[in-house]
Formats: structure tokens, C-alpha cells, sequence
């Protein structure tokens, strides 16, 4: 099963807005609503920010937002902060073979 | 709060076996809600899910890993367990344990994470 296609870096200054892409097939993201979003700083584990596409967890800043359309789903961060600067990975549930979970291969959002 | 702790050694040899534990502790990993799973970054590189363990032992693997891996559970001890097995540089990565939200039998979304364990895998 391959990954999930991100662009591998995005950029923005502090305060607009930035969307990342993260393109599937009809087997995960076309298929399910099993997608959530990960936020990751160096040398920090993943932090979920999204999930079941657009969900927000408890506590989680509402400058986060997620949708999908077909087989691509989208994470937007509006006023871009300094701290936003992280990698960022989608992922989705996938009905290819053992009906596991796909990750998508990751972007750098630079905060310049 | 949940926390999730993932051991086991930093350095194993090639063709060797790997084996982690994650220890779970502010829940329970008998709860029928989640899936336990190990999922694997190489240095530098993206996610990699490697599979998950139900409480009863029902496990699901990345096909791609499936002929080496072994995901166990030990409710007594309130901990995950993984072994994969014929290992070689490829495998050099940080493993992390996740609790998977599960819902009608599919994985949702991981939260949380543990903090992550480097393993290498040099002679």
C-alpha cells in the first residue's frame, strides 16, 4: 500500500493562512471518513489535531480546520503562528488489503 | 491522563529480533474502544503504521511487515508488546505505541502517542 501524497514543504508568513493537500485513492480517503491530521516538532512524538476529517480535539485551537473532497483531504491553519512551524502527516484508514491505516508522507511548514 | 511508554533495547544486531514493550498506564488496554499500535518513523523519514492488537488478541499488520511482526497484549500487565524479527538496517527507526480510537471495528485516529524509542540496527 503507498503512502498518502503531501507536498513535502509549505510556507507562510505569521498571520495568513496555509492548506496542505493530501492526496489518496478510493481505497482510503475516497472511501472513509477515518481521516486525521498530526502534528509533529523535532524530536517530538506526533500530536493528533484532526480527526474524522474535520473534528477538533478538546482544547485544540480553532485556527485548525480539516475537509476533504473526494480523494483529497486538506488541513488549513489560518493565522499562522511561530510554533505552527512543525511536520505535518495525514493519515487515513485503508480497505487495500488488511484494512489497516496509510500514512501520508509528510510536510514541512516553514513560518518565515 | 493517558501515558503510553515504549522500552526495549536501543541497539540490536542485524538478523537479530526486536522486541518493545509499551507500558500503558490512566487506562486500561482491556477497554474494548481501542486498538494498540506500533508505528515506526526511520531518522529523518515519515510515519510508518506496523499494526495493532485488539484486548482480545485480534491483531491486524502492515502487509509489508506481516511475515515479521508479532503484536501481543498482556492485560495483567497492562501493556502492548512488539517482536520483528530478521531484522536489518531498514529497520533503524524510532517506534512509538499509540492508543487507536476504533469504531465499528476500524481504526479512527491515534491519541496519544508515547514518546518514542530509537532503535538501531548496526553490527
Amino acid at each position: 500500500q503507498s503512502a498518502l501524497t503531501q507536498p513535502a514543504s509549505v510556507s507562510g508568513s505569521p498571520g495568513q493562512s496555509i492548506t496542505i493537500s493530501c492526496t489518496g485513492t478510493s481505497s482510503d480517503i475516497g472511501n472513509s471518513n477515518s481521516v486525521s491530521w498530526y502534528q509533529q516538532h523535532p524530536g517530538k512524538a506526533p500530536k493528533l489535531i484532526i480527526y474524522d476529517v474535520s473534528d477538533r480535539p478538546s482544547g485544540l485551537s480553532d485556527r485548525f480546520s480539516g475537509s476533504k473532497s473526494g480523494t483529497t483531504a486538506s488541513l488549513t491553519i489560518s493565522g499562522l503562528q511561530a510554533e505552527d512551524e512543525a511536520h505535518y502527516y495525514c493519515s487515513s484508514f485503508t480497505s487495500h488489503s488488511t484494512l489497516g491505516v496509510i500514512f501520508g508522507g509528510g510536510t514541512k511548514l516553514t513560518v518565515l | 491522563q493517558v501515558q503510553l511508554q515504549e522500552s526495549g533495547p536501543g541497539l540490536v544486531k542485524p538478523s537479530e529480533t526486536l522486541s518493545l514493550t509499551c507500558t500503558v498506564s490512566g487506562d486500561s488496554v482491556s477497554r474494548g474502544s481501542y486498538y494498540w499500535s506500533w508505528i515506526r518513523q526511520p531518522p529523518g523519514k515519515g510515519l510508518e503504521w506496523i499494526g495493532y492488537v485488539y484486548y482480545s488478541g485480534i491483531t491486524n499488520y502492515n502487509p509489508s511487515l506481516k511475515s515479521r511482526v508479532t503484536i501481543s497484549i498482556d492485560t495483567s500487565k497492562n501493556e502492548v508488546s512488539l517482536k520483528l524479527s530478521s531484522l536489518t538496517t531498514a529497520d533503524t527507526a524510532v517506534y512509538y505505541c499509540a492508543r487507536a480510537f476504533m469504531v465499528r471495528g476500524l481504526p479512527k485516529w491515534f491519541d496519544p502517542w508515547g514518546q518514542g524509542t530509537l532503535v538501531t540496527v548496526s553490527s
